[in-house]
């Protein structure tokens, strides 16, 4: 089966400006994850989808960020306006279904805000 | 709630020397632990998981865990270190709770493997 496909995989900004992601999951897998990896950091949950449901974005600083699934498959993620401290990787994920252990992870999008 | 902590940032070995990186964890309910690798510029990969069953879990490239309860630990081994192991390591633990937290990794801080020829 194909990977997880995340666009674009680097992306350099002035801060106060915005930016989108996308991500493209494995066919058939319910659930998409989006983490935030700060460098010298793991990764950090931002939010998870069920099909095109919000299950938790508790740690989604909402004033700035915002992500969708419109159609249960592909997602974005936007950040508007970006900070500097906004600079990371951000990472997608699917698995089969909630609950379901195993998540299947993109290769990325480094964000870098200067 | 849940955490994982990774013992050490940085790990050196020789290759062919054993290796061994460290993860303790805490949780309020009985977790599945994951052990995630990272290759520069590639996407996290499952190494292995816990899952309830053997407490004694093998992965890929010969890597191997074992989940002691009593000690809230579940250590990554390998016998010997190849040049191709050189990368970062996740400890993940996640809880079938319910709620929210239902399928939720959290990620440890990461140690970064080095292989010396």
């Amino acid at each position: 089966e194909a990977g997880v496909a995340q666009s674009p995989r680097y992306k350099i900004i002035e801060k106060r400006q915005s930016v989108a992601f996308w991500c493209n999951p494995i066919s058939g897998h319910a659930t998409l994850y989006w983490y935030q990896q700060i460098l010298g950091q793991g990764p950090k949950l931002l939010i998870q989808f069920q099909n095109n449901g919000v299950v938790d974005d508790s740690q989604l600083p909402k004033d700035r960020f915002s992500a969708e699934r419109l159609k249960g498959v592909d997602s974005t993620l936007k950040i508007q306006p970006a900070k500097l401290e906004d600079s990371a990787v951000y990472l997608c994920a699917a698995g089969r279904d909630r609950g379901s252990y195993e998540q299947y992870f993109g290769p990325g999008t480094r964000l870098t805000v200067t | 709630a849940q955490s994982v902590t990774q013992l050490d940032s940085h790990v050196s070995v020789s290759e062919g020397t054993p290796v061994l990186l460290r993860c303790n964890y805490s949780s309020s309910y009985s977790p599945s632990l994951f052990w995630y690798v990272q290759h520069p510029n590639k996407g996290l990969q499952l190494l292995l998981k816990y899952t309830s069953a053997a407490t004694l879990v093998k992965g890929i490239n010969g890597f191997e865990a074992e989940f002691k309860k009593s000690e809230t630990s579940f250590h990554l081994t390998k016998p010997s270190a190849h040049m191709s192991d050189a990368a970062e390591y996740f400890c993940v633990v996640s809880v079938n709770a319910g709620g929210t937290s239902y399928g939720k990794l959290t990620f440890g801080q990461g140690t970064i493997l080095t292989v010396h020829p």
